[in-house]
């Protein structure tokens, strides 16, 4: 079992909506969590940090639920250059990142 | 954050050949890391490259096939040793941060090798 999973997606949406996606994680010691975004050939850059209050950037919201081990990414009004890679990510003590294999979004004009 | 350099850029290698990745970051870093993204992968950690001792691997990955330096605190190396088609993939070196909610990293562009 991975100990990130996403939802690979794609998840096609236009501009202006809204678009919601999970992933989970299996390493119940995991500390932080982000979301990076990554575009094609490009290098992953992160987007945000997740806090166990939930957080707001903008019109990017994410959220962490440790009891059920998942954490979402909102994004609000969707603009054509939010079409990207959503990478989550958890990190252990140790530094190290695990990574899910990404989520693809896709907004349309 | 940091600005981290990659060299090369890309590369087209024979099968058997060996190439040196080098990671350049622009101010002193405690960790760095090495990862490699697979086509159509999420990224996987190779190694974390310590300074001033062996780096330190992840399952499946041995410092025969990928040494690593790290000579400085801005400065490392990744080898990718008797290349073989599986081994194309990008590679990417990464540094820690911070952004006041952990242990963030940031990643250098990437090189993507080709191993025919």
């Amino acid at each position: 079992r991975k100990e990130v999973e996403q939802d690979p997606g794609p998840f096609n949406v236009p501009e202006g909506a809204t678009v919601a996606f999970n992933c989970t994680y299996s390493n119940s010691a995991s500390q932080s969590f982000f979301w990076y975004r990554q575009d094609c050939r490009k290098e992953p850059k992160l987007l945000m940090s997740v806090y166990s209050s939930g957080n707001e950037d903008g019109r990017f919201t994410a959220q962490l639920n440790r009891a059920s081990q998942y954490i979402s990414l909102l994004i609000r009004d969707s603009k054509l250059s939010d079409s990207a890679t959503y990478l989550c990510v958890a990190s252990s003590n140790d530094y190290k990142l695990s990574f899910g294999a990404g989520t693809t979004v896709t907004v349309r004009a | 954050s940091a600005v981290i350099s990659q060299k090369p850029s890309r590369d087209i290698c024979q099968r058997g050949t060996s190439l040196t990745i080098q990671c350049q970051v622009d101010s002193q870093v405690t960790m760095m890391f090495w990862y490699r993204q697979q086509p159509g992968q999420s990224l996987t950690l190779i190694a974390t490259a310590n300074q001033g001792s062996e780096a330190t691997y992840e399952s499946g990955f041995v410092i025969d096939k990928f040494p690593i330096s790290r000579p400085n605190l801005t400065f490392s190396t990744l080898t990718v040793s008797n290349m073989s088609p599986e081994d194309s993939s990008i590679y990417l070196c990464s540094v820690d941060g911070t952004s006041g909610g952990g242990d963030t990293q940031y990643f250098g562009p990437g090189t993507r090798l080709t191993v025919l």
